[in-house]
């Protein structure tokens, strides 16, 4: 089994609309975090939580929302979708001095 | 701002042959520098990682090579394969309110049979 598996893995929706993409992991790692991948622009943080009462907000969280239900569970909200947040968003967790980070399969969104 | 990016974003070589992927970064005080390998449909994993203490680190068939004097990253892949084709990213990992790591734009390695 993978050790971090995001649900969905593709999901279309429309214009207003709020949806969830949620993250589990099996890694035990404390720190986990949400991006955002788009062409041409590699990837963005959007959220970063180091365990499950810290939440920090990354350099794009306008438009997004995160809840951190456990160590093992960190979901991304979009609490009104809009068609510029169409992209992959891949969640993550991450330990060591190094900050090595694994991550899910992604999610592809498309808003239309 | 500070910035970790990539001199080319494509790069084509020979199967068989060595491959040479850069990155320059300009954040002095980052302590590791990462690189990863995006495959199509898939997340970015893991391939090696280095310390800023250190100039060369030398995994399976690949090498990181550090020079603080430039700033300056590489990913040496020797013997390339089919199987190495994806998107590589280097990260580094820098400290600015909390310990997060900071990702160029990536290069795309296509291999020519």
């Amino acid at each position: 089994d993978a050790d971090v598996t995001q649900t969905p893995r593709n999901r279309i929706t429309k214009t207003g609309k709020r949806i969830m993409l949620e993250c589990s992991q099996t890694k035990g790692h404390d720190r986990m975090y949400w991006y955002r991948q788009d062409p041409g622009l590699g990837l963005r943080l959007i959220y970063y939580s180091f365990d499950v009462k810290d939440i920090n907000k990354g350099e794009i969280s306008d438009g997004y929302s995160v809840s951190r239900q456990a160590q093992a569970k960190f979901s991304l909200s979009l609490e009104s979708a809009i068609p510029n947040q169409t992209a992959l968003y891949f969640c993550a967790t991450g330990e060591g001095p190094s900050e090595t980070q694994y991550f899910g399969p992604g999610t592809r969104l498309l808003v239309l | 701002g500070e910035n970790v990016g990539l001199h080319l974003p494509t790069l084509s070589v020979q199967e068989g042959d060595n491959s040479i992927i850069n990155c320059a970064y300009s954040n002095s005080a980052s302590d590791y520098f990462i690189w990863y390998k995006q495959e199509s449909g898939k997340g970015p994993q893991f391939i090696i990682d280095i310390r800023s203490n250190m100039d060369k680190r030398q995994g399976q068939r690949v090498t990181v090579l550090l020079n603080k004097t430039v700033k300056h990253l590489s990913l040496q892949i020797a013997a390339t394969q089919p199987g190495d084709s994806a998107v590589y990213f280097c990260a580094e990992n820098t400290y600015q309110g909390a310990q997060k790591l900071v990702f160029g734009q990536g290069t795309r390695l296509t291999i020519n049979p």
